[in-house]
């Protein structure tokens, strides 16, 4: 069975901080999918990824295969990127295909 | 722009009403897939659909059905059987181009049962 942990599962910074937040899996996989879900509000998806690295603007996603650890870093952070950020394993095998979520990471970012 | 549209984004029900939540993607995708989410965990599997006409369990269907009569569109059901239905429902479809993978996601219905 695969499980997907994420740490830590809340996360307060001050605005201007780097913030690391990590991802864990315990089988094979297809591809992984960073998704940010703000308070009340819809999911938006960030990040596929499959190998390497991944930059979109202040955010960074990184994943190493072999380690099955993914990581999103977001660089001088600010108090619109509070939200919810979820990693998903994506778990695709013959003609299936599923998607395992981790519980999600809560971010709050003090002015 | 090809993508997801769930609707409506947020929806109000009487205890003992079934609801419908719309899913809709102009992807051509295959596969589409309705998750659950509960306060403090990850996202749960409800039902997924591989191919018109066909769609399979997921680990908590109980008190939820879902139609598949065209590509486009895998509307889902929530009973009055469903215990607790007042959750956020997302939808997803999964595309295997060659090898490779893609997901995509809707923005997701936050249904409250009163």
């Amino acid at each position: 069975k695969n499980e997907v942990e994420q740490s830590p599962q809340n996360l307060t910074a001050q605005e201007g901080e780097f913030i690391t937040i990590n991802c864990s899996y315990s089988v094979g996989i297809s591809a992984l999918h960073w998704l940010q879900q703000h308070p009340g509000g819809g999911i938006v998806s960030l990040f596929m990824l499959s190998s390497g690295k991944k930059k979109h603007g202040r955010l960074i996603a990184t994943i190493n295969i072999q380690e099955k650890h993914s990581s999103l870093h977001i660089t001088a952070s600010h108090p619109r990127d509070s939200a919810v950020y979820i990693c998903a394993v994506g778990f695709y095998g013959g003609s299936q295909g599923n998607l395992i979520f981790g519980k999600g990471t809560k971010l709050s970012v003090k002015p | 722009d090809g993508g997801i549209t769930q609707s409506p984004k947020y929806l109000f029900r009487k205890e003992g009403q079934n609801v419908t939540l719309s899913c809709e993607q102009n992807l051509n995708h295959d596969a589409m897939y309705w998750y659950r989410q509960d306060p403090g965990q990850g996202l749960r599997l409800i039902y997924y659909s591989q191919i018109v006409n066909d769609f399979q369990k997921g680990d908590i269907a109980e008190g939820y059905s879902v139609s598949r009569e065209k590509k486009e569109s895998f509307p889902l059901t929530v009973t009055s059987a469903q215990k607790n239905p007042t959750a956020f429902y997302l939808c997803a479809s999964i595309y295997r181009p060659g090898g490779g993978t893609e997901a995509f996601f809707g923005q997701g219905t936050r249904l409250t049962v009163v």
